[in-house]
């Protein structure tokens, strides 16, 4: 069992249709990331947020909306998403930004029609 | 050329072989990841390391700072070690970046 959990497991959603990813850890971990995950390629880094505050953007299209309400639950909040925007979402923290261990969650599998 | 480079892509091994996958960066780096990933998606932390060798289980890390070169080794490998492994450098220039290697599929068969 992963001790990072995110929610939904799966989600199909269309163009304009508006939904929201979560992320929820309770390791008392500093900072958080989300990663898009296309097939059989590695992780894209999208945003990391270091003690709630954003770290970075990976200039991430603004239809990707990033939020962290606490230290211990992340958002991904997407709006007018595209087909190519299809993918595995990974959410992953660590104790502190990039230099302890990550810890990943199972992903959210992402299909947009 | 890509700032983290991993090898082979593909590995096919027989059970109780030796295996290893190499890593190599371009970039300054604060920490080096290795991670598996098995089919389905989930993804784990198998070592961060900025020096010297790792070891856990039948998996060990080693990493040379002057070469930029990092080996993650399985002994004794088992069917269940099949995933992809990926190497990720982190920090540097780019603080709190990660950028990550292609992967390595790794099969090892009964």
């Amino acid at each position: 069992d992963t001790e990072v959990t995110q929610t939904p497991k799966h989600l199909v959603m269309g163009m304009t249709n508006k939904k929201s990813l979560k992320c929820e850890q309770h390791m008392g971990h500093r900072a958080m990331y989300w990663y898009k995950q296309k097939a059989k390629k590695p992780p894209e880094l999208m945003f990391v947020y270091s003690y709630e505050k954003l770290s970075i953007n990976e200039s991430v299209p603004s239809r990707f909306s990033p939020e962290c309400p606490n230290s211990s639950l992340l958002n991904l909040h997407l709006h007018a998403l595209q087909p190519e925007d299809s993918a595995l979402y990974l959410c992953a923290s660590s104790q502190e930004e990039l230099y302890s261990p990550l810890h990943f969650g199972n992903g959210t599998r992402l299909t947009v029609t | 050329k890509n700032e983290v480079e991993q090898s082979p892509q593909n590995l096919t091994a027989q059970e109780g072989e030796f295996i290893t996958i190499n890593c190599s960066y371009s970039v300054g780096i604060s920490a080096l990841h290795w991670l598996q990933q098995h089919p389905g998606g989930g993804i784990v932390s198998l070592f961060m390391l900025s020096s010297g060798k790792k070891k856990h289980g039948r998996l060990i890390a080693t990493i040379n700072i002057q070469e930029k070169h990092s080996s993650l080794h399985i002994t004794a490998s088992h069917p269940r070690d099949s995933a992809v492994y990926i190497c990720g450098a982190g920090g540097g220039t780019s603080y709190g970046k990660l950028t990550f290697g292609q992967g390595t599929i790794l099969t090892v068969h009964p």
